[in-house]
């Protein structure tokens, strides 16, 4: 089954303490983005991949890095997480990021303490 | 600064209806436009788009209208079905992955 997997799917934390979020997609996907939805605010890219080793930052990338050295895996990294991270991500890929869509994960909720 | 904007949080509708959800956007460097649909506890799922090249798009009973001097651009699902209730959101996107996407309009279908 094509899908995008992300874990895990609800993560409480503390602030300051490194986190990984990890995505993986199955339909070799050239692009890959990842989201924080937030009430109100609709969907904000956080950075995204056009391909391996192409990484670039979206609307909202401080606090967050991101990597992608293979095809397949794209996971976000939070340094230091800090409250004002709390909220739901979103990993998602997309055979051209143009007509075709993108293909979402499940989401992760994080609540950072 | 919100470069794509839905401005009605929410929309009630009669089963067998027209649902009509609007979107404008601001960036006229936008070619692609996209709607996808969110059910509670799922990732958006990729609706219906259309290019800026075209006015209109059809695929089953969803099509999706765009006015592009008018940087607007709407979803219209006829016949409406309870099934149709969830969270619309409107994207848009100038070629380079980066998409940007609207706040969202809920969308309930009452039998």
């Amino acid at each position: 089954e094509a899908q995008v997997t992300q874990n895990p799917r609800y993560l409480i934390t503390v602030t300051g303490k490194k986190l990984t979020v990890t995505c993986s997609q199955n339909m070799n996907h050239e692009y890959m983005s990842w989201y924080r939805q937030d009430p109100g605010l609709g969907l904000r890219q956080i950075y995204y991949s056009m391909n391996v080793e192409v990484t670039d930052k979206g609307d909202v990338p401080e606090g967050y890095k991101v990597s992608r050295k293979e095809k397949r895996n794209f996971p976000l990294i939070l340094e230091s997480p800090s409250p004002n991270q709390t909220s739901l991500y979103f990993c998602a890929s997309s055979l051209d990021g143009t007509l075709y869509g993108y293909t979402f994960g499940s989401g992760t909720r994080l609540t950072v303490v | 600064d919100q470069q794509v904007k839905q401005n009605s949080p929410s929309l009630s509708v009669q089963e067998g209806r027209i649902s009509i959800l609007n979107c404008d956007y601001t960036n006229s460097m936008f070619d692609y436009f996209l709607w996808y649909k969110k059910y509670p506890a799922e990732g958006p799922t990729f609706l219906i788009s259309i290019s800026s090249i075209k006015d209109k798009n059809e695929d089953g009973r969803f099509t999706v209208f765009l006015n592009k001097s008018a940087k607007h651009l709407s979803l219209h699902i006829v016949p409406s079905q309870p099934g149709d209730s969830a969270v619309y959101f409107c994207a848009a996107s100038d070629g380079n992955n980066d998409m940007r996407f609207g706040a969202g309009t809920r969308l309930t279908v009452k039998p």
